[in-house]
């Protein structure tokens, strides 16, 4: 079993929904990352949290919003997606941000 | 940025059979990871590897820096062990991020 926690595994939305994603990991990880992957690729950064900071953002669009409540939680929240942004959404976690990476088990996402 | 290329792209064996991935990267790097996707989009961790030789049952990888690759062998392949394998590597002052190859996709037929 994964140590890295995602809820809801799968995720069914309207272009106007709003809704989040959620991670938590209790390993003592003080780095946190969102990825998207499509089908038949590889998994693409979206953003990282450093000791509860955003460091990165991968020039992702305004409709998905980042928010790291505290050490252990990273959430993503959705907000006026297209069809094109249905895709695997794979949180993972690091010691810091030069460790090696955990990834959750994701949560797939539909938006209609 | 750098670029990861992994070979090959697809791989079919026969259950019992052994096999060897590799992975190229373009530039020096501080970490590299080898990670298995299973068919459910499971991402597991496999190897931590940025140098030398380490060993985890029926897998073991090495990495030699500086020749800039890495390689996956796979013993006496399951089906269990199908699904695609991913090598991703870290550059430091690149800003510590996960670069992912295209990855190879494996089918262990029994």
């Amino acid at each position: 079993d994964t140590e890295v926690t995602q809820t809801p595994k799968h995720l069914v939305m309207g272009m106007t929904n709003k809704k989040s994603l959620k991670c938590e990991q209790h390993m003592g990880h003080r780095a946190m990352y969102w990825y998207k992957q499509k089908a038949k690729k590889p998994p693409e950064l979206m953003f990282v949290y450093s000791y509860e900071k955003l460091s990165i953002n991968e020039s992702v669009p305004s409709r998905f919003s980042p928010e790291c409540p505290n050490s252990s939680l990273l959430n993503l929240h959705l907000h006026a997606l297209q069809p094109e942004d249905s895709a695997l959404y794979l949180c993972a976690s690091s010691q810091d941000s030069g460790s090696p990476l955990h990834f959750g088990n994701g949560t797939r996402l539909t938006v209609t | 940025g750098i670029q990861v290329e992994q070979s090959p792209p697809d791989l079919i064996l026969q259950e019992g059979a052994n096999s060897t991935l590799r992975c190229n990267f373009s530039d020096s790097v501080n970490n590299l990871q080898w990670f298995h996707q299973n068919p459910w989009g499971q991402l597991i961790n496999l190897f931590y590897i940025p140098s030398g030789t380490k060993q985890n049952g029926r897998l073991s990888a090495t990495t030699v820096a500086t020749e800039r690759y890495s390689l996956l062998y796979i013993s006496s392949s399951q089906t269990t062990d199908s699904g695609v394998y991913f090598c991703a590597v870290v550059k430091w002052s690149s800003g510590s991020r996960l670069t992912f190859g295209e990855g190879t996709q494996l089918t262990v037929n029994p």
